[in-house]
């Protein structure tokens, strides 16, 4: 069984640019959820999508958005990007949206200049 | 705010010592509690996930214990090994959803 695949690996973007990041999770999986990872914060949560809705939404600015489809796969945008959005961005699913483990991918690397 | 503490930070062992690490959480709420192993270059891998006070878990020589009354989970690896070696996460989950409270880790580092 595939893992969960995130992508890109590795992004570079300017301030004040856009980016998108994508997450295809397990076969099945109908919960995603995202996480930022910095030095300073440990792992945080972004949000979390469920058969395409947002169940719960962390501690971050509106610049933060994100979206699931049909098929489970989800995205993460984000907006006017500021140097403090330097970070590793997870993204986990799971089979159910509470009690079972989260299965992560390798994420991606952001890193704003 | 939940706040999800672990300790220690960060541990030194011998190939072979047995060694411990503690999750604290705050007891009120509780749903369940999470526990992650994070190798280098790897993604976070789940270890076990347990919601009853009292709950035992283990998978090979890997074991954890939950006490929810008094807010605390520990994860014990008996005689630990070099591939051992990684940050242990321990996190709060909530009545729903998958939106977890992450402790801020332990740090393993096992010598040959």
């Amino acid at each position: 069984k595939a893992g969960v695949t995130q992508t890109p690996r590795y992004l570079i973007k300017t301030r004040g640019q856009q980016v998108t990041l994508s997450c295809s999770p397990i076969s099945g999986h109908r919960s995603v959820s995202w996480y930022q990872q910095t030095p300073g914060q440990g792992l945080q949560f972004l949000f979390e999508y469920f058969s395409e809705t947002q169940r719960n939404k962390g501690n971050f600015p509106g610049r933060f958005s994100g979206r699931q489809f049909s098929n489970s796969r989800s995205e993460m945008n984000v907006s006017t990007l500021e140097l403090g959005d330097s970070a590793l961005y997870l993204c986990a699913s799971s089979l159910k949206s509470m009690d079972s483990p989260l299965h992560f991918g390798n994420g991606t690397r952001l890193t704003v200049t | 705010i939940l706040n999800v503490e672990q300790s220690p930070q960060s541990l030194h062992v011998q190939e072979g010592d047995s060694t411990n690490f503690t999750c604290s959480f705050p007891s009120s709420n509780f749903y369940a509690l999470h526990w992650y192993r994070w190798e280098t270059a790897k993604s976070p891998e789940a270890l076990f996930v347990m919601t009853l006070n009292g709950d035992e878990k283990k998978k090979g020589r890997i074991s954890a214990t939950l006490n929810t009354k008094e807010g605390y989970s520990y994860l014990y690896i008996k005689g630990s090994q070099p591939e051992d070696s990684a940050t242990y996460l321990c996190a709060l989950g909530p009545g729903a959803g998958n939106m977890l409270t992450f402790g801020g880790g332990t740090r393993l580092m096992v010598k040959p």
